[in-house]
C-alpha cells in the first residue's frame, strides 16, 4: 500500500528565507510522486513531479524537489520565499505517472511573515 | 482554454437532504476524477470515470453517493441522504488520455456542509 506524510501542518518563514516542506513516502512499487499547491480559493495546481527521469526536480515559481529513495523523501525547496507563496501544499503519490488516482498527504500551510 | 467548473461553490444542507455537485471538465479530457478532503483530513480519491464508464470507483464511501457522467461530458456526483459526515470539500480533477504530458487539472471544489 502507498502512503504519504508531510511533516508540519504549518510552516511559518520570513519573506526571503529558505522554504523547506518535507513529505516522505511508503510505497512497494516504485513512486511517481507530486507536489501540488492550493491558493486561497482556488483548485489543486501542479507544481512539479517526479517520474523516474531525474532525481532533483525542478518546478514551477522556483520550486525544487528531491527524490532521495534511502531515506523515502521527496521534500520540496525554495531557496526564497515570496509573499505570494502562502498557501497550503500537497504531496502525493502514485502507482504510475500517467495516472490522475493520486494519494495525497495531509498538507502543509505555508505562511510567508514580511 | 476554460478550467474545470464545479458548482455550487458552496452548499448548506440539513441531514436527510439531498445534494447534487456538478463538475465540467476541461473540453477533451476523457479523465474525470472526484475527490473528497474532510475537514482536517487528507484529499481522497473517490471515482474516475473515463468517457462515460466508471473505470474504479474504488474510493467511493457508501451507497448514499451517486456519481454520473452520462456522455462523457461534466459528471454529477449525488449525495442521498445526506450525513453530517459527509461535509468537507469535494473536488473534481480531469486530464487527456495518454501518458505523462497529460497533467491533472483540479476545479477549485464545492465546499460541502451539513447540518
Amino acid at each position: 500500500a502507498q502512503s504519504v506524510t508531510q511533516l508540519g501542518s504549518h510552516v511559518s518563514v520570513s519573506e526571503g528565507a529558505l522554504v523547506l516542506l518535507r513529505c516522505n513516502y511508503s510505497s512497494s512499487v516504485p513512486p511517481y510522486l507530486f507536489w501540488y499547491v492550493q491558493y486561497p480559493n482556488q483548485g489543486l495546481q501542479l507544481l512539479l513531479k517526479y517520474t523516474s527521469a531525474a532525481t532533483l526536480v525542478k518546478g514551477i515559481n522556483g520550486f525544487e524537489a528531491e527524490f532521495k529513495k534511502s531515506e523515502t523523501s521527496f521534500h520540496l525547496t525554495k531557496p526564497s520565499a515570496h509573499m505570494s507563496d502562502a498557501a497550503e501544499y500537497f504531496c502525493a503519490v502514485s502507482r504510475a505517472s500517467n495516472t490522475g488516482k493520486l494519494i495525497f498527504g495531509q498538507g502543509t500551510t505555508l505562511q510567508v511573515k514580511p | 482554454e476554460a478550467g474545470v467548473t464545479q458548482f455550487p461553490s458552496h452548499s448548506v444542507i440539513e441531514k436527510g437532504q439531498t445534494v447534487t455537485l456538478r463538475c465540467d471538465p476541461i473540453s477533451g479530457h476523457d479523465n474525470l476524477y472526484w475527490y473528497r478532503r474532510v475537514m482536517g483530513k487528507e484529499i481522497k480519491f473517490l471515482l474516475h470515470f473515463v468517457k462515460e464508464s466508471k473505470q474504479d470507483e474504488s474510493g467511493m464511501p457508501n451507497n448514499r453517493f451517486l456519481a454520473e457522467r452520462t456522455g462523457g461530458t461534466y459528471s454529477t456526483l449525488k449525495v442521498q441522504p445526506a450525513e453530517l459526515e459527509d461535509s468537507g470539500v469535494y473536488f473534481c480533477a480531469s486530464s487527456r488520455m495518454g501518458g505523462e504530458s497529460s497533467p491533472l487539472h483540479f476545479g477549485n471544489g464545492t465546499r460541502l456542509t451539513v447540518t
